[in-house]
Order: structure tokens, then C-alpha cells, then sequence
């Protein structure tokens, strides 16, 4: 079935490095890859998304990456800071209208001072 | 702020009973999916509702099922309550008639089931 899997699931990082987390995904008819940010007590909140048409997306000190030959897309975060402290979600989805998004186990990031 | 409302914040359950989660927004969105999300894993797709039927669903059984309101206001229903239903319930919303459309997260449900 569809499967997302992600890794580091723990990233320890000195303020002010940056931050890779990376996914892979087994269904190759997804095109849409989003990315969600956890606080402690609150409901995921959408960071970024890159669709398959592009292979680079770039927000301030956040940016996205997708390999669609190799099914894998990552997430960059420079010049952390300890308010990136948090659980990210890397995500697939088919981009239809009746789509579900597939996510994956979480990366919990500490950033350090 | 995602405008995503969710009620109750917290509540809980004995095993066999039944519960009603209900998830709102502060603008109409005609699409809202409902989530699970147990404790330190991903949130895990349960069912979505598009102009209030049921269009997509994930592997759970007919013992969770759903609404969808007029005015796109939502509510999840779970029977015969199980343990293993202890777990962070998330609604979101998405808009419009795109194909491929952002989807925010309410701050979701903890349910506990003893």
C-alpha cells in the first residue's frame, strides 16, 4: 500500500546550523508533498508544499527538494532557531479532489543553544 | 491561525461507549477530512466528506463514521469505543474546486478511552 517513510524520527542541531530531514514514498502517482509543522498540543500547520512539476522551493530559511525518479523529497531549515524546536511531518498526497494525504512517522527537532 | 475549530478539547471515554467529535470553520469550505493521530506517530487518514457525502476513506472500520453540515461544519462519530481509539483526532479544510488544494489542521480532540 501507499507508504511514506521518514528519517532522522530525532535531529538534534546547534542554533543558527541548518536542518535536514528527508522522505521517501512508494505510490508514483502522488504530486503533491507537503510538509507540517507540530507544536506540543497544537494540530499540524502547513510549512510548505512542492508539487511534482518542481523540483525546488524555497521560503526564507525553509526550502524543499523532490526527486521524483528516486521518490524522494527533503526538507531544508537554515540558520535554526529555537523556535523550530518542534515534530515535523513530511506528506504525499495524489493532489485529486477525493485525495487522503499519507504521512509519515515524524521527526522530533531539538534545536540546542 | 487556521480559523479551525475543534470540540471538545479533551474527553473521556469508557470502552463500549460512544462518542461525537465535531470540527468547524470560520469560512465555508466544502471539503473536511478527520485524522488520527495516536501518540508519536503520524496523522492517519480516516474519512473525507465533500458537500456532505462521504468521498474518500481510509482503513477503519464502518464503527467510525462522520457528517457533514450545510453550512460545512462537521462531526465524527465513533461506536463501541476501544482502547486503542486513545488518540488525537484532527479535522482540516481545504477550499475551493482545485485539484490538488492545501489542507489546515484544527487543533484536534484528545480522546482517551479507559
Amino acid at each position: 500500500g501507499e507508504n511514506v517513510e521518514q528519517h532522522p524520527s530525532t535531529l538534534s542541531v546547534q542554533e543558527g546550523d541548518s536542518a535536514v530531514i528527508k522522505c521517501t514514498y512508494s505510490d508514483s502517482a502522488s504530486n503533491y508533498f507537503p510538509w507540517y509543522k507540530q507544536e506540543l498540543g497544537k494540530g499540524p500547520q502547513l510549512i510548505i508544499d512542492i508539487r511534482s512539476n518542481v523540483g525546488e522551493k524555497k521560503d526564507q530559511r525553509i526550502a524543499v527538494t523532490l526527486n521524483k525518479t528516486a521518490k524522494h523529497f527533503s526538507l531544508h531549515i537554515t540558520e535554526t532557531q529555537p523556535e523550530d524546536s518542534a515534530v515535523y511531518f513530511c506528506a504525499a498526497s495524489r493532489g485529486n479532489r477525493d485525495d487522503k494525504i499519507i504521512f509519515g512517522k515524524g521527526t522530533r527537532l531539538h534545536i540546542l543553544p | 491561525e487556521t480559523g479551525v475549530t475543534q470540540s471538545p478539547t479533551h474527553l473521556i471515554k469508557t470502552r463500549g461507549q460512544q462518542v461525537t467529535l465535531r470540527c468547524s470553520s470560520q469560512s465555508g469550505h466544502n471539503t473536511v477530512s478527520w485524522y488520527q493521530q495516536a501518540l508519536g506517530q503520524g496523522p492517519q487518514f480516516i474519512f473525507q466528506y465533500y458537500r456532505e457525502e462521504e468521498n474518500g476513506r481510509g482503513n477503519f472500520p464502518p464503527r467510525f463514521s462522520g457528517l457533514q453540515f450545510p453550512n460545512y461544519s462537521s462531526e465524527l462519530n465513533v461506536n463501541a469505543l476501544e482502547l486503542d481509539d486513545s488518540a488525537l483526532y484532527l479535522c482540516a479544510i481545504k477550499g475551493g474546486d482545485k485539484i490538488a488544494t492545501e489542507q489546515y489542521f484544527g487543533p484536534g480532540t484528545r480522546l482517551t478511552v479507559t
